[in-house]
């Protein structure tokens, strides 16, 4: 089973609101991903877990704030965001230890900020 | 520093064409992975491939193929007699091998098979 399960699929939240994606793997990966990609963009990394730990921030502004509560986890809390945070959001995870594997990605949470 | 260039945008084909899309990439690693996405307009990106930096073989997996030249650091993807359902934004990216975690992607190419 290949899935990763990203929740949910839609978002729409205001300036001042407080939301969170929640993202799913039963692969048994230890790494997992956070990637934000902009219409017509590349995805962009945001964060990487490596076995329940935050080893990569790409400096993201705080207030989006990853937490790994467990190795098939994944969440991203999200507070006071921006206009321009508007964005699809991806989950992926891969086997990690750095052998270069692939990557799996979720659908993604498109998030609407107004 | 690693980059992946994928110089089309856009590309349109008719159905049944071949198409092949391009990727060139930098690095100054001995060792490392590239890999094609798929993106559907679902937005998932569907892994295709995974080729690292010591296998030279191209490969074929029914309508697609892909072929890996490091002498011009490139990895072209073909599709063979394309069909509508190849449309799609196709990313080509890079990852180095070590206790790194980075995929470096492309720009992407968006390919429209038109029926």
């Amino acid at each position: 089973d290949t899935e990763v399960t990203q929740t949910p699929k839609h978002l729409v939240m205001g300036m001042t609101n407080k939301k969170s994606l929640k993202c799913e793997q039963h692969m048994g990966h230890r790494a997992m991903y956070w990637y934000k990609q902009k219409a017509k963009k590349p995805p962009e990394l945001m964060f990487v877990y490596s076995y329940e730990k935050l080893s990569i921030n790409e400096s993201v502004p705080s207030r989006f704030s990853p937490e790994c509560p467990n190795s098939s986890l994944l969440n991203l809390h999200l507070h006071a965001l921006q206009p321009e945070d508007s964005a699809l959001y991806l989950c992926a995870s891969s086997q990690g230890g750095g052998l270069g594997t692939e990557a799996f990605f979720g659908q993604g949470t498109r998030l609407t900020v107004v | 520093a690693q980059k992946v260039t994928q110089a089309q945008t856009e590309i349109s084909v008719v159905e049944k064409e071949d198409v092949t899309l391009d990727c060139v990439y930098e690095t100054r690693d001995t060792t490392y992975y590239l890999f094609w996405y798929k993106q559907p307009p679902s937005g998932e990106l569907v892994f295709l491939i995974r080729r690292n930096s010591f296998d030279e073989q191209n490969e074929i997996s029914g309508r697609y193929s892909w072929n890996f030249q490091k002498s011009t650091s490139s990895f072209n993807f073909t599709i063979t007699a394309s069909q509508v359902v190849d449309s799609a934004v196709y990313f080509c990216a890079l990852s180095e091998a070590g206790g790194t975690y980075k995929y470096i992607f492309g720009t992407g190419t968006r390919l429209k098979v038109l029926a």
